[in-house]
């Protein structure tokens, strides 16, 4: 499976900025997702980030506040815009690879919004 | 929309004992199912997945089993031991490959006590 790395691994930010989480990916896939896991839920679809063209985000989500970049098949990002201690939880990026069902996540980005 | 249910929302059991988590869907489309395993400060790890055309899998001491007319599937860990203790994500998604979108239970926090 494809190796993927997330930056920052954490930040606590105050409320009002805006954080970029950066999504490397160590071969080329062909589906990149964005999740948010709020303290102790499940795992949520922010929005699926297409390669050349603009996001697909799901029902509650919106770009003004997600906005989603994915210049290549290798690397994406999110952005957590004008944040507020709501948004504090860890994001996750995840990929699928080809045409298989197999999805895969990468290791979180915790964000603490103060 | 389509919905996951899955319990207990915590299980605790004794090192060496048998632990099962169980899930319904809703969508009747649904074709794959994965779980997945979330250490504290870790992304989920894809442990075990199985497809609609099969009723069982196992791998070691892990085991998915799958009713598909009662749309429910459940894991099955034999002879736990204490590095078993984690959160546990049932999912299940249309699969199609590119089409398919993961919907996640709510989560179950395992503990095997040494």
């Amino acid at each position: 499976s494809a190796v993927i790395s997330q930056k920052p691994s954490r930040d606590i930010c105050q409320r009002g900025t805006s954080l970029t989480i950066q999504c490397q990916v160590d071969s080329q896939v062909t589906m990149m997702f964005w999740y948010r896991q709020q303290p102790g839920q499940s795992l949520t679809l922010i929005a699926t980030a297409n390669q050349g063209s603009e996001a697909t985000y799901e029902s509650g989500f919106v770009i003004d506040k997600f906005p989603i970049s994915r210049p290549n098949l290798t690397f994406s990002t999110l952005t957590v815009s004008n944040m507020s201690p709501e948004d504090s939880s860890i994001y996750l990026c995840s990929l699928r690879q080809g045409s298989t069902d197999t999805q895969y996540f990468g290791p979180g980005t915790r964000l603490t919004v103060l | 929309g389509e919905n996951v249910e899955q319990h207990p929302s915590t299980l605790s059991v004794q090192e060496g004992d048998s632990a099962v988590i169980k899930c319904t869907y809703s969508d009747s489309a649904s074709n794959y199912f994965p779980w997945y395993k979330q250490e504290l400060g870790k992304g989920p790890q894809l442990i075990i997945d199985i497809r609609s055309n099969v009723g069982e899998k196992k791998d070691q001491r892990i085991a998915v089993t799958l009713n598909k007319t009662a749309k429910h599937f459940s894991l099955h860990i034999t002879e736990t031991q204490p590095e078993d203790s984690a959160v546990y994500f049932c999912a299940a998604s249309r699969g199609s490959g590119n089409t398919g979108k993961l919907i996640f239970g709510q989560g179950t926090t395992l503990q095997v006590k040494p």
